[in-house]
């Protein structure tokens, strides 16, 4: 069965500070996602990553894959309080997404 | 124009009761799934149509029974409620035939149970 884990599971960290999610699973598979979910709020997508070597930045988050690894980080970069949340990765295996815990991110001043 | 939309937002119900959520998609995608969230953040995959077939049915209670009238809806009913059905539900929306299935979510049903 298709594990995803996450590491950290929790984060707190100073704004303007960088560091790095990363996020494990267990199977093959060339395609991951990772979400972003406010308090209360829905899932928002924010990278999907097709392919071995990918690499997808937008603003101060910055995605790549490693498939051969089983291996996707998640970078921040000079963290800013907006940037608070809790970050998702999932895999895809055949027609199913199978999603991480988690990582819940505090940035504090 | 909301893209993924579930109704209701909110649903207290009681133990034993029957409660049904819809979700529509105004995207034009072919695939929609049903996501369980529970207390501690945890999203399980439960059920997912494409074009009104049922291609996943993961290991949940037979009191769950989803439902899709076309390819733009996706309803969950629920018999007999249960106190550990307390949860987020998710409804989400996809393209199976590109090649990203990026998954599109709607705003969540949070359900409890009492």
């Amino acid at each position: 069965e298709l594990k995803v884990e996450q590491n950290p599971l929790f984060l707190s960290m100073q704004e303007g500070k960088n560091y790095t999610i990363y996020c494990n699973y267990s199977t093959t598979s060339d395609r991951l996602y990772w979400y972003r979910q406010d308090p209360g709020k829905s899932l928002e997508s924010l990278f999907v990553l097709l392919s071995n070597g990918a690499v997808k930045q937008e603003g101060r988050l910055m995605a790549s894959l490693d498939t051969k690894a089983r291996l996707s980080t998640l970078h921040i970069t000079a963290a800013v309080h907006d940037l608070s949340a809790t970050y998702f990765c999932a895999v895809l295996v055949s027609v199913k997404v199978i999603f991480g815990p988690g990582t819940s991110l505090s940035v504090i001043p | 124009d909301t893209a993924v939309s579930q109704t209701p937002k909110y649903l207290v119900t009681q133990m034993g009761n029957d409660k049904s959520i819809k979700c529509e998609q105004n995207l034009g995608h072919d695939t929609m799934y049903w996501y369980k969230q529970d207390s501690k953040k945890f999203l399980k995959i439960m059920f997912s149509y494409n074009n009104k077939e049922l291609i996943i049915n993961e290991t949940v209670p037979n009191r769950f029974s989803p439902k899709s009238p076309d390819k733009a809806h996706l309803n969950l009913h629920i018999n007999s409620l249960e106190l550990g059905d307390s949860a987020v539900y998710f409804c989400a929306s996809s393209h199976l035939r590109f090649r990203a299935l990026e998954q599109y979510f709607g705003p969540g049903t949070r359900l409890t149970v009492t």
